[in-house]
């Protein structure tokens, strides 16, 4: 079947701190892979994709590598800032799925200065 | 500016009322779909209309009844609904039948049943 586990949160760092945000999946094919984030009270936000693998993406600083090997896409940020605060959905679309998507749980980000 | 729309953005309701929540989306999609989010769980997929045929349903109890008009609308018509259906629920929109394309999401409704 199709799933996404990311790493158990929440997560709280200093600004100008280094992030990771597991996330590996299991899945027929190759899917497609997404971070997605939360900002409070709002609707999720596509963060970045990737649809291949060794493709990176990359969007406001934050990049995720699509790993086949390990099935993983780990969301990584070199220096975090206080508005970073915010809940990070990680996701896959199968190949050949149609549009279904599978979100992991989300893993919360709190950044203080 | 998302591109998706939810109304209303709070909604309060006793288990015998029936209420309908709304979504548009203006970014020229020909899928559209329902979530509940929970906390401590996983996004839920409840609907999924292509075209405006309704291509999934998982398994969602009947009192939640989607309605889809056209392919920029969607509804979800609510009637005695549970204390444990009070969750966050989410519209989202995208391009159909490729899985490389990202959904866009609204904004929810925030729905607490009484």
């Amino acid at each position: 079947g199709n799933s996404v586990t990311q790493m158990e949160g929440p997560v709280t760092l200093s600004e100008e701190a280094f992030l990771t945000i597991n996330c590996t999946y299991t899945a027929t094919g190759y899917p497609s892979l997404f971070w997605y984030v939360q900002y409070p009270g709002e609707g999720l936000q596509l963060l970045l994709k990737a649809t291949k693998a060794d493709d990176k993406g990359s969007n406001k600083g934050f990049e995720a590598t699509y790993r086949k090997e390990t099935t993983s896409f780990h969301l990584e940020k070199g220096s975090v800032q206080v508005s970073d605060s915010a809940v990070y959905f990680c996701a896959l679309s199968p190949l050949g799925g149609g549009n279904q998507f599978y979100f992991g749980t989300g893993t919360s980000l709190t950044v203080i200065p | 500016e998302t591109g998706v729309t939810q109304t209303p953005r709070h909604l309060v309701m006793g288990m015998t009322n029936k209420k309908s929540l709304k979504c548009e989306q203006h970014l020229g999609h020909n899928a559209m779909y329902w979530y509940k989010q929970s906390a401590k769980k996983p996004l839920e997929l409840m609907f999924v209309y292509n075209f405006k045929e309704q291509t999934e349903n998982n398994s969602v109890p009947s009192r939640f009844s989607p309605e889809c008009p056209n392919s920029s609308h969607l509804f979800l018509h609510l009637h005695t609904l549970q204390p444990e259906d009070s969750a966050l629920y989410l519209c989202a929109s995208s391009r159909a039948d490729q899985s490389s394309y990202e959904q866009y999401f609204g904004p929810g409704t925030r729905l607490t049943v009484t």
